[in-house]
């Protein structure tokens, strides 16, 4: 089952922050983030494991709510480099399948 | 040096057609995937192998068959192109199951066009 992602699209200015989020219909066993810029390939940026597990990179920092089977991505002070494509991938309990979710496209304006 | 790499990057070509993608990866790792991205995004993973056994096999058509040598390669090939088939396909290495704790390694895609 694929994962649905909100917003699928966001603008900002630059220096705004922005909320990422990934639902899944199923119970998570991990949560991973990945962004891809056009016309290149997705990049790592982190993985939740636990429920209630909170993760940092730079300005941009994930949340992963077992119950609520979410997580939801955070970035801070955007910077004109954010912007590109975000992915959650999401894992079930017993399933060790990596399942991406719809996408969120970023843009960061000057 | 470039950990994940696919050739060719760019296909165009007929359908009904044969083509094959290439993809190695030099970091050691022992799962390797497929994953083909369509034209609105959509990343779904199409097969994975586990030291060159087969252990994803999605819902693909049969005329796309995955072959693995070795644990460092991870080839794809498709026979009797169609329409559909036009994505970016990319290849991509795990040292451990990406649902688990698995990081990805992508390659820089195959853009495949069927005319």
């Amino acid at each position: 089952q694929q994962p649905v992602q909100s917003p699928q699209a966001v603008i900002l200015r630059e220096g705004e922050d922005a909320v990422i989020n990934c639902s899944s219909s199923k119970a998570l066993y991990s949560v991973h983030w990945y962004r891809q810029k056009h016309g290149e390939a997705p990049v790592f940026l982190m993985i939740l494991l636990k429920g209630g597990e909170q993760k940092g990179h730079d300005k941009i920092s994930a949340s992963f709510n077992e119950k609520k089977q979410q997580s939801s991505l955070y970035l801070t002070a955007s910077q004109l480099s954010y912007s590109g494509t975000y992915f959650c991938g999401t894992a079930n309990f017993g399933n060790e399948k990596l399942t991406f979710g719809t996408g969120t496209r970023l843009t960061i304006i000057p | 040096d470039t950990a994940v790499s696919q050739t060719p990057k760019y296909l165009v070509t007929q359908m009904g057609n044969d083509k094959s993608i290439k993809c190695e990866q030099n970091l050691g790792h022992d799962t390797m995937y497929w994953y083909k991205q369509d034209s609105k995004k959509f990343l779904k993973i199409m097969f994975s192998y586990n030291n060159k056994e087969l252990i994803i096999n999605e819902t693909v058509p049969n005329r796309f068959s995955p072959k693995s040598p070795d644990k460092a390669h991870l080839n794809l090939h498709i026979n009797s192109l169609e329409l559909g088939d036009s994505a970016v396909y990319f290849c991509a290495s795990s040292q451990r199951l990406a649902g688990g704790t698995g990081e990805l390694f992508f390659g820089e895609g195959s853009r495949l066009t069927v005319l």
